[in-house]
């Protein structure tokens, strides 16, 4: 089967850097996303990592080892807006072994300090 | 970006009863999934809604329980059957737009509960 680990919580400071470590076990593995979701909000699409490497987005980079079944996201000049929960979730194909379907692993609350 | 709708935003429902849930898109999209979520839980894929077939279902998701209609590519249902408390959850209706897309959109989803 499946399974994701990530921390559950996560606390920093405005302007800080952090990062939220996810790993992964599952068959078929296509690539490794991440969402943002706020309190009583929709997931929102962050990054998406298929091949090893950093991929860079404004504040926000994502990191993926296929190697290591290891990713992060690194999220730089932490703003008070980005208190929220974080999941990263890898495309593994499901029952249908559809590659656009998606395993969430549990979530990440960060919360950023004044 | 995606314009996703549903409806309702939240219900109160009793034991027994069914509960449909709408999910309008903008515009046609290639996939569309609904997934359930706990507050302040994961998201659990329930199923993949297919245009003009059976949806397809995650091991422990039953048609019986969650019968899915797809009748075009910008619209989709989910049926919540003979509802317990246990199916209390946020229910998301998601899509992705293009066959080569990773990105996938969620819907405000649908606030359930089950009394």
């Amino acid at each position: 089967g499946q399974s994701l680990e990530q921390p559950s919580e996560v606390t920093a400071v405005e302007g800080a850097i952090v990062q939220i470590n996810c790993t992964y076990q599952t068959s078929g593995f296509y690539g490794l996303s991440w969402y943002q979701q706020h309190d009583g909000g929709a997931p929102t699409f962050l990054s998406y990592n298929a091949l090893d490497g950093l991929e860079e987005t404004g504040r926000f980079s994502s990191f993926l080892s296929r190697s290591d079944s290891y990713g992060y996201l690194l999220l730089q000049e932490l703003q008070m807006k980005d208190s929220a929960s974080y999941f990263c979730a890898v495309r593994d194909g499901g029952s249908s072994g559809s590659a656009r379907q998606l395993t969430f692993g549990s979530g990440t609350q960060l919360t950023v300090l004044p | 970006s995606a314009v996703i709708s549903q409806k309702p935003s939240r219900d109160i429902c009793q034991r027994g009863t069914s509960l449909t849930i709408q999910c309008q898109v903008d515009s046609q999209v290639t996939m569309m999934f609904w997934y359930r979520q706990q507050p302040g839980q994961s998201l659990t894929l329930i199923a993949t809604a297919n245009q003009g077939s059976e949806a397809t279902y995650e091991s422990g998701f039953v048609i019986d329980k969650f019968p899915i209609s797809r009748p075009n590519l910008t619209f989709s249902t989910l049926t919540v059957s003979n509802m317990s408390p246990e199916d209390s959850s946020i229910y998301l209706c998601s899509v992705v737009y293009q066959t080569d897309s990773y990105e996938q959109y969620f819907g405000p989803g649908t606030r359930l509960t089950v009394t």
